[in-house]
């Protein structure tokens, strides 16, 4: 069946302007994530959507980052007024609930210029 | 000091050998314990997901979560030149699969 889907794969941007990544989850999964990939820190985790309770934003850099989850499916992840150190590989992924493994898409590659 | 080690390698292996691979981790509360696989340029890829301590077995995979010393491990038979990817430890606490702490991965190679 369709896995986690990202978009767009790959994103060139000038600093400070503002960029929207879109993640569609596995259907059904009522849990979604977006983690950052970067060579010096690894995969750190964002936040954490489940069903129609309020998301843990616990892991966002900045106020900067800010993402939405619509109808309980599609997901945007949006930063604002872009940095440099915001390049790295943006991943999301879902599971069935949260006990669930996390199953993830193949991310969006971020670069500010 | 980070939450979860993972020996970054490289470690170069010959086709057929078995890999060892292994994470430490110092957050008492993590219950739930994960290993993905994540090749060149795409997304992690689950292997293993095991429920506290004990071993798990599958096909040429097998995991192993030892609780008290806060060791997991994940062990590759027969490997093979496929195998060759960064392999990353992933671990969360009691609320489930909740915010995922990771390793820093462990590149891979098998050579033919």
């Amino acid at each position: 069946g369709a896995g986690v889907s990202q978009s767009p794969s790959n994103k060139v941007t000038e600093k400070g302007k503002d960029v929207e990544l879109r993640c569609d989850p596995i259907s059904g999964h009522t849990a979604l994530y977006w983690y950052r990939q970067s060579l010096g820190q690894g995969l750190e985790f964002l936040i954490y959507f489940q069903g129609n309770s309020a998301p843990d934003k616990s892991g966002l850099p900045s106020d900067r980052f800010s993402a939405e989850r619509t109808g309980g499916s599609v997901s945007t992840l949006t930063i604002q007024r872009t940095q440099q150190e915001d390049s790295a590989v943006y991943l999301c992924a879902s599971s069935l609930d949260r006990y669930q493994p996390q199953h993830f898409g193949d991310g969006t590659r971020l670069s500010i210029l | 000091q980070k939450e979860v080690e993972q020996d970054p390698g490289p470690l170069s292996v010959p086709e057929g050998a078995i890999v060892s691979l292994n994470c430490t981790y110092s957050n008492s509360a993590f219950q739930y314990f994960m290993w993905y696989r994540q090749y060149s340029r795409k997304g992690p890829e689950l292997l293993m997901y095991t429920y506290s301590s004990g071993n798990k077995e599958d096909g040429r995979f097998t995991a192993q979560v030892d609780k008290s010393s806060k060791y997991i491990s994940l062990f590759i038979r027969d490997s093979q030149p496929s195998d060759s990817a960064t392999y990353l430890c992933a671990m969360s606490g009691a609320g489930g699969g909740n915010k995922l702490t990771f390793g820093t991965g462990t590149q891979l190679k098998v050579e033919l």
